[in-house]
């Protein structure tokens, strides 16, 4: 089956610095990656959509400069937030498909925490 | 724009079945079903397709309303590994948005 690998799983980051985080698929071409958040008994909520070879949609509320995404292959996309602060901190999640027909599959998700 | 689902919360006793349900005001061109356990990632259970599709998963199965924008999700002699929290997840217009979750559990 289809395999998404997010690391990291948890970080730990200063206020003030940066952190990212990459999302693969392993064994699929991903034309289409999302990026979620979730806070504690929370729904997803999504953040932005990155499809290969072009911009990231962001969602309306999103900044896209403290939130930079790429997705620069079609096994890989990364999610970079910018001077982190700790209303930044909460499980963030990718997931990846192939023009959606065979579902999209999430990576492992990383908890960010931000003192 | 996120699909509402129904209910948020069930309780059921080992062998009893659910119904969850997931509606969406906007055209949809696919709905998808995930299952979250606590502190993991969302498993992904089943796609529905346009075209008013139902699918089933073992005693899973769930059904796509395209005309209602609605689906359903069903659960038959619930066990209790069913349980967890319960997301649709709509797909129109190249994103994927998901409903608040039903949060389901099964008691011996």
């Amino acid at each position: 089956g289809a395999v998404v690998s997010q690391h990291p799983s948890r970080v730990i980051c200063k206020s003030g610095t940066s952190v990212k985080i990459e999302c693969r698929s392993l064994d699929f071409q991903a034309t289409t990656m999302f990026w979620y958040r979730q806070f504690p008994k929370q729904s997803l909520m999504l953040m932005a959509t990155s499809n290969e070879g072009s911009k990231a949609t962001y969602e309306q509320g999103v900044e896209k400069d403290k939130f930079l995404i790429n997705h620069a292959s079609l096994t890989l996309s990364t999610l970079t937030v910018t001077s982190a602060h700790p209303e930044d901190s909460s499980f963030y999640i990718c997931s990846a498909g192939y023009r959606g027909r065979y579902g999209y599959t999430f990576g492992s998700g990383t908890r960010l925490t931000v003192v | 724009q996120q699909p509402v689902q129904s209910p948020q919360a069930v309780i059921l006793r080992e062998g009893e079945d659910a119904v969850i349900n997931c509606s969406s005001s906007k055209a949809l061109y696919s709905v998808h079903w995930y299952r979250q356990k606590h502190g993991e990632a969302p498993v992904f259970l089943m796609i529905l397709l346009k075209g008013g599709e139902q699918k089933g998963h073992e005693k899973i199965s769930a059904s796509f309303n395209e005309k209602k924008q609605q689906s359903s999700l069903y659960l038959t002699a619930s066990q209790l590994s069913y349980s967890g929290t319960y997301f649709c997840g709509t797909e129109s217009n190249n994103d994927m948005r998901f409903g608040a979750g039903t949060r389901l559990t099964v008691k011996p």
